[in-house]
């Protein structure tokens, strides 16, 4: 099983400043097919999550461009730019490179 | 728009069984894997089971190994998880989810509560 480690825990921002999270695989999310199979979630409080980013770094449809994703291999990267007050919520990512799919254990994001 | 509707959560007692469901719409529900996704109250997510798009394959995390067992009925656009032997750590709000054949979970339902408990 791929073990995701998310840092850090929680991460105070200020509205209009930019949040960045970190994401670590236990090993590399390169597929055979030669795709990254790593993708970000939000969950805003009381929701379910909600896709935001996936292959790591394509927005899905209706994500703001605030939101950007980089990253290869085992080490990846959500960054939030001009954060604003919606984007409170814990941030989640996931690989779908190998089975059983696995999350990290989420980051918080808050004002 | 694609709409996910999970139903079928209640409290049971250890041991018990259950079944839940989900109502898809506004895509091509055959065309598409499904897969059951669970959060223990305040904690993070847990993937529990997939079902590719035909039925022919499926796949299920260890902890329920055994005791689940997903289904779907493309006639009725439905996905469904029945829960056997259930256990405490069972408790949680169960998810489905859709995906493509790249397991990147693009739509996700409200969820249903399961709890577990004597």
């Amino acid at each position: 099983e791929i073990v995701m480690t998310q840092t850090p825990l929680s991460s105070p921002v200020t509205l209009g400043q930019t949040a960045s999270i970190s994401c670590r695989s236990s090993q590399s999310l390169v597929h055979s097919d030669g795709n990254t199979y790593l993708s970000w979630l939000q969950q805003r409080p009381g929701q379910p999550p909600r896709l935001l980013i996936y292959k790591i770094s394509n927005r899905f449809s209706g994500v703001p461009d605030r939101f950007s994703g980089s990253g290869a291999g085992r080490v990846f990267t959500l960054k939030i730019s001009r954060v604003e007050a919606e984007d409170v919520g814990v941030y989640y990512c996931m690989q779908g490179t190998q089975l059983p799919l696995t999350f990290g254990g989420g980051t918080k994001v808050e004002i | 728009e694609v709409q996910l509707v999970e139903s079928g959560g209640v409290v049971v007692q250890p041991g018990g069984s259950l079944r839940l469901s989900c109502a898809a719409s506004g895509f091509s529900f055959d065309g598409y894997s499904m897969h059951w996704v669970r959060q223990p109250p305040g904690k993070g997510l847990e993937w529990v089971s997939l079902v590719r798009g035909d039925g022919s394959i499926t796949d299920y995390a260890d902890s329920v190994k055994g005791r689940f067992t997903i289904s779907r009925d493309n006639s009725k656009n439905s996905l469904y998880l029945q829960m056997d032997r259930l256990r405490t750590e069972d408790t949680a709000l169960y998810y489905c989810a859709t995906s493509g054949d790249d397991w990147q979970l693009y739509y996700w339902g409200q969820g249903t509560l399961v709890t577990v408990s004597s």
